[in-house]
């Protein structure tokens, strides 16, 4: 089935660092979506992108629907501990959501 | 993740045991999808029911089946359960006409083992 990779699958940083992570697919997205699943709850939506070479935020968070439409970056600046977390991309091809295709996921650890 | 409720929250089987996972939601939302999370593996879709009375096949649809009693109602069945099928399980929705910034609204999760 349909693959995403993303990368990468886990991170320990200190408070108050940068983070990057991606997500590349073999196929094209309309749209990229990155959730937050904090232990024991379900993943929560946190920036969708919608249009190739799109740039949103959300606070700390930017995310960025590559020109490709292959792929799709979040950054999260100045890490605070309560970012830790799996962090997900997910892709759909068309308007339906069965064809949302989710990443494996990166573990991200911050160290106050 | 208030809106999708998922019952029970944790539950263990034999090996062969049936069990019924139940969502409901109180979104008034058209579609409704079952997921399995595994280590590894991201979330990967079971079934769904793009509205009341249909459903569908997802990606790994094998060992279990699927009712979607009313729009607010859909569980899933695990007839005979197998150790492969211990997993954390997901039931989401999603509103086809929402907003642009709310697709997938997911439970809590059901973590489910199979020994």
């Amino acid at each position: 089935g349909q693959q995403l990779n993303q990368s990468p699958q886990s991170m320990f940083i200190q408070e108050g660092e940068d983070v990057s992570m991606n997500c590349t697919s073999s196929s094209i997205f309309n749209t990229w979506l990155w959730y937050k699943q904090d232990p024991g709850e379900g993943p929560v939506l946190l920036i969708a992108l919608y249009k190739a070479g799109e740039l949103t935020s959300n606070g700390r968070l930017t995310a960025q629907f590559g020109t490709t439409r292959k792929d799709s970056f979040l950054n999260i600046s100045a890490s605070i501990p309560s970012d830790v977390g799996i962090y997900f991309c997910a892709g759909q091809y068309g308007g339906a959501t069965n064809k949302l295709i989710f990443g494996t996921g990166t573990l991200l650890a911050v160290q106050p | 993740n208030a809106g999708v409720t998922q019952t029970p929250k944790f539950q263990v089987l034999k090996t062969g045991q049936s069990m019924t996972l139940q969502c409901a939601q109180d979104m008034n939302h058209n579609s409704m999808y079952w997921y399995r999370q595994d280590p590894g593996m991201g979330l990967r879709l079971i079934y769904y029911s793009a509205s009341e009375g249909t459903t569908d096949k997802g990606e790994v649809p094998n060992g279990y089946n699927v009712s979607r009693l009313n729009k607010r109602e859909f569980s899933l069945r695990l007839e005979s359960a197998a150790p492969s099928q211990t997993s954390v399980y997901f039931c989401a929705t999603l509103n086809p006409w929402g907003l642009a910034d709310s697709p997938l609204h997911f439970g809590n999760g059901t973590r489910l083992t199979v020994t």
